[in-house]
């Protein structure tokens, strides 16, 4: 099945404590994206990359970082984690070039206390 | 920039129509429709590239104004299952930004 897997559903943690968001999906897509969404604003852009090694910040990259060193994962890191990321993380896929909508994964709720 | 969605929430009830409109201050080569239900991820609808197309699937349709920067999502004779929050996303040179979204609910 088509998909992206994104561990963990669910997280809390403490302020500082580093931790990893990771993101697969399995459709060969070139593009990956990490959003936030937070009540009221919506989907906000963390970072993205269109291809193997290549990534670029969004609208919110502060606090944050990524890689990209295969094309399947794109995960999410965290070094210094504050409460203000406590959000709703999605990370989503699709193929480059116009046309090709977005296949998101299931989302993490991270608490930061 | 963030697009602009209007409005931020709608009531109906089941067979009522509704429409939500998106709109940029940027060129945009496409938008993209999604839903998202209370939990879950955000859905991919459909997606209108530029040259004022008009898409549909069921009972739910939309439009693409190019030269006005604007979308809308027609949603006709609404069901239960129409709930949900519906965001816009509007595709420039290459990136996408997504809208704050509407929170459409439907009762019987």
């Amino acid at each position: 099945e088509a998909q992206v897997t994104q561990n963990p559903r669910y997280l809390i943690t403490v302020t500082g404590k580093k931790l990893t968001v990771t993101c697969s999906q399995n459709m060969n897509h070139e593009y990956m994206s990490w959003y936030r969404q937070d009540p009221g604003l919506g989907l906000r852009q963390i970072y993205y990359s269109m291809n193997v090694e290549v990534t670029d910040k969004g609208d919110v990259p502060e606090g944050y970082k990524v890689s990209r060193k295969e094309k399947r994962n794109f995960p999410l890191i965290l070094e210094s984690p504050s409460p203000n990321q406590t959000s709703l993380y999605f990370c989503a896929s699709s193929f480059l070039g116009q046309g090709n909508g977005y296949t998101f994964g299931s989302g993490t709720r991270l608490t930061v206390v | 920039q963030q697009p602009v969605q209007s409005p931020q929430a709608v009531i109906l009830r089941e067979g009522e129509d509704a429409v939500i409109n998106c709109s940029s201050s940027k060129a945009l080569y496409s938008v993209h429709w999604y839903r998202q239900k209370h939990g879950e991820a955000p859905v991919f609808l459909m997606i209108l590239l530029k040259g004022g197309e008009q898409k549909g699937h069921d009972k739910i349709s939309a439009s693409f104004n190019e030269k006005k920067q604007q979308s809308s999502l027609y949603l006709t004779a609404s069901q239960l299952s129409y709930s949900g929050t519906y965001f816009c996303g509007t595709e420039n040179v290459d990136d996408m930004r997504f809208g704050a979204g509407t929170r459409l609910t439907v009762k019987p």
